[in-house]
């Protein structure tokens, strides 16, 4: 069964980068049927779309976001991530990675997500 | 701001029907069908429950059921039982960039 899971520093001071790992596991992340994705979600708020990515390094960023995020993709252990440099108070959100069918470019699993504080 | 637009919170009782409307443009809802509902419990993950306009991921309540017409999805609950009480969100893939805009979620309360 498929599992995505979360993992990385819970708090972050100003300025810094935000580093996250997804860690697939129960299907191989090279397979060119899917796009690895990264979202997030502010206290209390919604959904935003951060970016994702293909097994082969293509990538999709958010435009609010552009020049502050790298993803990258590791498929010898099966796992993708998310650099966002320069942080402020408003990148405090829970950050979920999540896997979309190219056919139906639905994002239909999903990590449990990860509170990152960004707080001095 | 959101790109899709939703209701910021439904309500309805049990057994009754709910529909919830998303707003897009002819840029995104409107020129595609890549459109997805999910569904958040309080500190959980988004669960996909439609996908494609109208498809149910397998194994998923057939109470659950969405469609389009021009530029706004909706999602219709029936039956509603007090586990639907949840967070709902629409997602729409645009083809440019941003590749994903979501709707700003609507509360739904089972009163």
């Amino acid at each position: 069964q498929l599992q995505l899971q979360e993992s990385g520093p819970g708090l972050v001071k100003p300025s810094e980068t935000l580093s996250l790992t997804c860690t697939v596991s129960g299907d191989s992340i090279s397979s060119s049927s899917y796009y690895w994705g990264w979202f997030r979600q502010p206290p209390g708020k919604g959904l935003e779309w951060i970016g994702n990515i293909f097994y082969s390094g293509s990538t999709y960023y958010n435009p609010s976001l552009k020049t502050r995020l790298t993803i990258s993709v590791d498929t010898s252990n099966n796992q993708f991530s998310l650099k966002l440099s320069s942080v402020t108070a408003a990148d405090t959100s829970v950050y979920f990675c999540s896997r979309a069918r190219l056919q139906y470019l639905e994002w239909g699993i999903w990590g449990q997500g990860t509170m990152v504080t960004v707080s001095s | 701001q959101s790109a899709l637009t939703q209701p910021a919170s439904v309500s309805g009782s049990p057994g009754q029907s709910i529909t919830i409307s998303c707003t897009g443009t002819s840029s995104d809802i409107g020129t595609h069908n890549y459109v997805s509902w999910y569904q958040q419990h309080p500190g959980k993950a988004p669960k996909l429950i439609i996908y494609n306009v109208s498809y149910r991921p397998s194994g998923f309540s057939s109470r659950f059921s969405g469609s389009k017409s021009g530029n706004t999805a909706s999602l219709t609950i029936s039956g509603l039982q007090a586990e639907d009480e949840a967070d709902y969100y629409c997602s729409s893939y645009t083809g440019f960039s941003p590749q994903w805009v979501f709707g700003g979620g609507t509360k739904l309360t089972v009163v």
